[in-house]
């Protein structure tokens, strides 16, 4: 079976300091992964998707990036942090367009 | 891109009675449409999910609607009860991609 792993579970980070975010699925090959970012009560804001090894699509201009190195490995990053990056990030996957979402179990960012 | 609108955002209901949910979508290319439950401080969950060549699709207590003619969906929670109270989402998929609605904070009163 398929699983999705999401690390650190928490952080909290300092304004101005780096991000690194690390997702990784096992159980599966090319996998679309995609990060979320949900705020606090808020809904889920799509962040980036990749259908591919090296492959980064970006849906919101922001301080935020993301890699793929592997094909089960995606990362999420930023130079430096804002207030506003604080929140609950969730990294999913599915096998292709149209199959079943299943989130990893997020890691939720504090920025003070 | 779509835009998927959602209704309500909060709904309380008695313990017993059944809860809707509706979604309208504006992209017709749309044909995959997932509901997820989030319980407070953990990762969406998904409950159902149906397909544009579906019209309705039922899994126990929860049921999906879909009406691809007028671009809404709905949810369906029959018999409520405390453990059904959580935040609903509903999405549908376009261009690899989902787009969720807002949520509804459902609120089942014992």
């Amino acid at each position: 079976s398929q699983t999705i792993h999401q690390w650190p579970a928490t952080l909290v980070q300092p304004v101005g300091s780096p991000l690194s975010l690390e997702c990784t699925v096992e159980g599966t090959s090319n996998p679309n992964l995609y990060w979320y970012r949900q705020a606090a009560g808020r809904g889920l804001q799509l962040l980036f998707y990749s259908v591919g090894i090296g492959q980064i699509s970006s849906e919101v201009p922001q301080n935020l990036s993301a890699s793929r190195p592997q094909d089960r490995q995606f990362i999420l990053s930023s130079k430096k942090l804002l207030l506003s990056d604080s929140g609950f990030y969730l990294c999913a996957w599915t096998r292709g367009a149209e199959n079943e979402q299943y989130f990893g179990p997020g890691t939720r960012l504090t920025v003070t | 891109g779509e835009n998927v609108e959602q209704h309500p955002s909060t709904l309380s209901v008695q313990e017993g009675d059944s809860a809707v949910i509706k979604c309208t979508y504006s992209d017709s290319a749309s044909n995959y449409f997932p509901w997820y439950k989030q319980e407070l401080g953990k990762r969406p969950q998904l409950i159902i999910d149906i397909r544009s060549n579906v019209g309705e699709k039922k899994d126990q207590r929860i049921a999906v609607t879909l009406n691809k003619t007028a671009k809404h969906f709905s949810l369906h929670i029959t018999e409520t009860q405390p453990e059904d109270s959580a935040v609903y989402f509903c999405a549908a998929s376009s261009d690899y991609k989902l787009s969720f609605g807002a949520g509804t904070t459902v609120t089942v009163r014992a």
